[in-house]
């Protein structure tokens, strides 16, 4: 059973550049959610998608957006990048009906540069 | 809001002492509770989760509590090993209906042989 995937791993941009990060949730689930991690930090919630609508988002800009799809994988893109936008992003994912234990599982991340 | 502090910030010990972490957060009104482990530049692994109704979660040598009136949890870890050397995390889920985590910014544990 594969769990969370994301990929790229790792990627560089410079500063004003758009980047897509992709994420294909554990077998299963419905639900995913978007961190990013400065280093140093703990996680901070970018937003939640579910039946491919946002359906909440935490304190980040418009640059920042979303997109899940009907196999319930989901994208994030970022738009003008700003050197404080160097972070490892993290995708979770939840969900299942009967078997939704409210338990999240992450991925191993993306780590974006911003140069 | 809810805030998250999680102490001590940093610990290290030698192998097989018997470690607690604490995890303290301001409002009660959660769904459940998450522990995780993360190893330097990797995701985060789930350990345990606590619903609210529970006082008590136990995987192996961990053992996690929850006192939601408080705003408390703690991360017992029995006989550590230099394997459980990593960054800890606590993660309260919000009763909105959302499953959303807010994290603080964990404790760094170094066991050494």
């Amino acid at each position: 059973d594969a769990g969370v995937t994301q990929s790229p791993t790792h990627l560089i941009k410079t500063r004003g550049q758009q980047v897509t990060l992709r994420c294909s949730p554990k077998s299963g689930h419905d639900t995913v959610s978007w961190y990013q991690q400065a280093l140093g930090q703990g996680p901070q919630f970018i937003f939640q998608y579910y039946e491919e609508e946002e359906r909440q988002r935490g304190n980040f800009p418009d640059r920042f957006s979303g997109h899940q799809f009907p196999n319930y994988s989901s994208e994030l893109n970022v738009n003008a990048l700003l050197l404080g936008d160097s972070a490892l992003y993290l995708c979770a994912s939840s969900g299942g009906g009967l078997t939704n234990t409210g338990e999240l599982f992450f991925g191993e991340g993306s780590r974006l540069t911003v140069l | 809001k809810q805030e998250v502090t999680q102490i001590p910030a940093a610990l290290s010990v030698p192998e097989g002492e018997n470690l607690v972490l604490n995890c303290s957060f301001t409002d009660s009104a959660i769904y459940n509770l998450q522990w995780f482990r993360q190893d330097p530049g990797k995701g985060l692994t789930s350990l345990l989760l606590i619903q609210s109704s529970q006082r008590e979660q136990t995987s192996g040598r961990l053992n996690a509590s929850l006192d939601k009136s408080s705003g408390r949890s703690t991360l017992y870890i029995a006989a550590s090993q230099p394997g459980d050397s990593a960054t800890y995390l606590c993660a309260p889920v919000m009763n909105t209906g959302f499953q959303k985590l807010v994290f603080g910014t964990g404790t760094r544990l170094l066991v050494s042989p």
